[in-house]
Order: structure tokens, then C-alpha cells, then sequence
């Protein structure tokens, strides 16, 4: 079955370590996206990519790296320089066409303690 | 800056009580307006996508409709399982490829 797989769905990390969540899809999309989710914000955007090998910040990148060295791959590193990590993260792909629809995986909620 | 502006924030219907979700919106020649459904500890799963005002898309009890300001998720005759957050997005020429989010209408359909 074609589709986005997020893992581990559950993250649990002491606070000042680096943590990396795994984003994989075989849906052959171009454009990749990171997003948080807290409690009344919405998702807002973290990085997103187009193509491979190139990536753009979102609305709130700092305390975040990525990569995009595969199509089918975009792991996101969650660093120690994030002042609050404790969130739920989902990841996103679509076509390049602007007009087409982004689907999602099922997400990780990481828990910093 | 593309915006999205959803409400109301929460709405609680019974059963068979016909109503609509509102998604306001500003953005930079809008590309695509898309509506989602999020069940709590799930990632958002795809319903409609809109490109210009007047257009209208219907799945089942729900149907999403375009003018140049706005976008309305209809829902005829709910029924429990509707019960979800509906998020509203956009993306507009001046972005990117990046979607902006609304913060979502929580819906209950009680019995």
C-alpha cells in the first residue's frame, strides 16, 4: 500500500539530547513537509522540501535540522537547542504541483523529560 | 503571509443537525484550498481540495464550498462518527509549495 510511514509513533527523550524521527514515503511525491501540533496552535511548518538534496525553513525551524539526501526520505532531528520539544509531529508529502492535495503520516508524539 | 482563520473553535451538534464549518482566508493567488479531518492522536486525513470561488465537492454528509474570502464545510444530517476536527489549509503562489494551517473546528455529533 502506498502511503507515509512515521516511526516510532511514541518518543520518549531526556531533555538536552538530540532526537531523530524517521519520515518514509513511496508515494513517488517530490515535496516533503514537517509539521508541529500543540494544542490550539494548528500545525505550523517546520522544514519542507522540494526535491532532493534541497530544503527550506518553515515558520518555526530554529532547534531543528533535516535532510534530504533520498525521495523516499525525510528524517527530522529535533535538537537541544529546541526549547520545547514536547509535541506531536506529523510529516507530509505531496506532488510539486501546487494544486495537489498533501497527505499525511500517523505522526510521533515526542515527550521530553 | 498566507492566513487561515477557522470557526468556530468547537461546535457540538445532535444527531441529524445540519450545520457548517467557516475557513476564512487571505492569501497570494490561492493555488489550492484544501480540507481535512483529524481524529484525536491521528494524522489528518484528506477530504476535498478547492482551486477557484464557486466551486463545490461533496463525500457522503459533507460538502466544501469556495468564494474568493472564504470556504464552508457543509455537514447534512451528522452522525456520530463525523465527530473529528476538521482543519482548513491553503497554498498560495507566494509561498512556495508550503500549506498554512487553520487551527481547526473541533465537532462533537452527540446521540
Amino acid at each position: 500500500d502506498g502511503g507515509i510511514t512515521q516511526s516510532p509513533k511514541y518518543l520518549f527523550r531526556k531533555e538536552g539530547q538530540n532526537v531523530t524521527l524517521s519520515c518514509e514515503q513511496n508515494l513517488n511525491h517530490d515535496a516533503m513537509y514537517w509539521y508541529r501540533q500543540d494544542p490550539g496552535q494548528g500545525l505550523r511548518l517546520i522544514y519542507y522540501s522540494q526535491i532532493v538534496n534541497d530544503f527550506q525553513k518553515g515558520d518555526i525551524a530554529e532547534g531543528y535540522s533535516v535532510s534530504r539526501e533520498k525521495k523516499e526520505s525525510f528524517p527530522l532531528t529535533v535538537t537541544s537547542a529546541q526549547k520545547n520539544p514536547t509535541a506531536f509531529y506529523l510529516c507530509a508529502s505531496s506532488m510539486r504541483d501546487g494544486g495537489t492535495e498533501a497527505f499525511f503520516g500517523q505522526g510521533t508524539r515526542l515527550t521530553v523529560v | 503571509e498566507d492566513q487561515v482563520t477557522q470557526s468556530p473553535e468547537a461546535l457540538r451538534l445532535q444527531e441529524g443537525e445540519s450545520s457548517s464549518l467557516n475557513c476564512s482566508y487571505t492569501v497570494s493567488g490561492l493555488r489550492g484550498l484544501f480540507w481535512y479531518r483529524q481524529d484525536p492522536g491521528k494524522g489528518p486525513e484528506f477530504l476535498f481540495t478547492l482551486y477557484s470561488a464557486g466551486e463545490e465537492k461533496e463525500k457522503e454528509r459533507l460538502k466544501a464550498t469556495l468564494t474568493k474570502k472564504e470556504s464552508f464545510l457543509h455537514i447534512t444530517a451528522p452522525k456520530p462518527e463525523d465527530s473529528a476536527t476538521y482543519l482548513c489549509a491553503v497554498r498560495g503562489t507566494g509561498g512556495g509549495n508550503k500549506l498554512t494551517f487553520g487551527t481547526g473546528t473541533q465537532l462533537k455529533v452527540e446521540l
